[in-house]
């Protein structure tokens, strides 16, 4: 079946990394995404991964993918306050975007 | 490019009214995708259009929902009649075939 699971709430202090985790069940996902909504606003594309790599770096952002494991996580370095947003993991499975329920990240100042 | 145009923003209305939203999707794009966001079933794909044809629509709630394509730079979301647990927003987000998509600012629908 689809579904992607995500921790629902995420603080951290301003300069500390964050950790978002994310698991998922379709092995045949070709990529993973993650997005980012500020309150009020649509989902902005922060990052994605190829369904064949193990780690990709953007920047402040790093995503590991563990296969095996179907899990996804995603790194923010240095955050900032500007970081406070839900993130979304999504996989793909062919022309569908499927969604997990998003992680509140709130960062403290 | 000015992106995913959604209109309206925001939409309050009674029950049992028509609603319309609309989308103009990004310029080039042959993908048009509708979801809804809600609190307690997240972000759901209701249509998905592939070069102005509806492919699967099996994410429309009901018959109360009803979406077209009419051409490729616009599409709307029509529900009819509207009940209050329709209030959501409603994103519509395009692609090209790099399967990555772009999403609207979403309309905040309040059906009362």
């Amino acid at each position: 079946g689809e579904d992607v699971e995500q921790s629902l709430f995420l603080s951290v202090r301003e300069g500390d990394s964050s950790v978002i985790n994310c698991t998922y069940t379709d092995s045949s996902s070709t990529y993973l995404y993650w997005y980012k909504q500020e309150p009020g606003a649509g989902l902005q594309l922060l990052t994605y991964i190829f369904s064949n790599m193990d780690m990709k770096q953007d920047q402040r952002l790093t995503v590991l993918l563990n296969k095996k494991d179907k899990h996804l996580s995603l790194r923010i370095a240095d955050t900032q306050t500007g970081d406070s947003a839900i993130y979304f993991c999504a996989e793909s499975i062919g022309y569908k975007l499927v969604f997990g329920a998003g992680t509140i990240l709130r960062v403290k100042s | 490019d000015a992106g995913v145009i959604q209109s309206p923003r925001h939409e309050v209305t009674e029950m049992g009214q028509e609603v319309t939203l609309r989308c103009k999707p990004i310029s080039g794009h042959n993908s048009l995708f509708w979801y809804r966001q809600t609190m307690m079933r997240g972000l759901e794909l209701l249509i998905y259009f592939n070069n102005n044809v509806p492919i699967d629509d099996s994410g429309m709630p009901e018959d109360r929902f009803s979406a077209k394509m009419p051409n490729a730079s616009f599409s709307t979301l029509k529900i009819q009649p509207s009940e209050p647990r329709d209030s959501a927003v409603y994103f519509c987000a395009s692609s090209s075939d790099s399967n990555e998509q772009f999403f609207g600012p979403g309309t905040r629908l309040t059906v009362l």
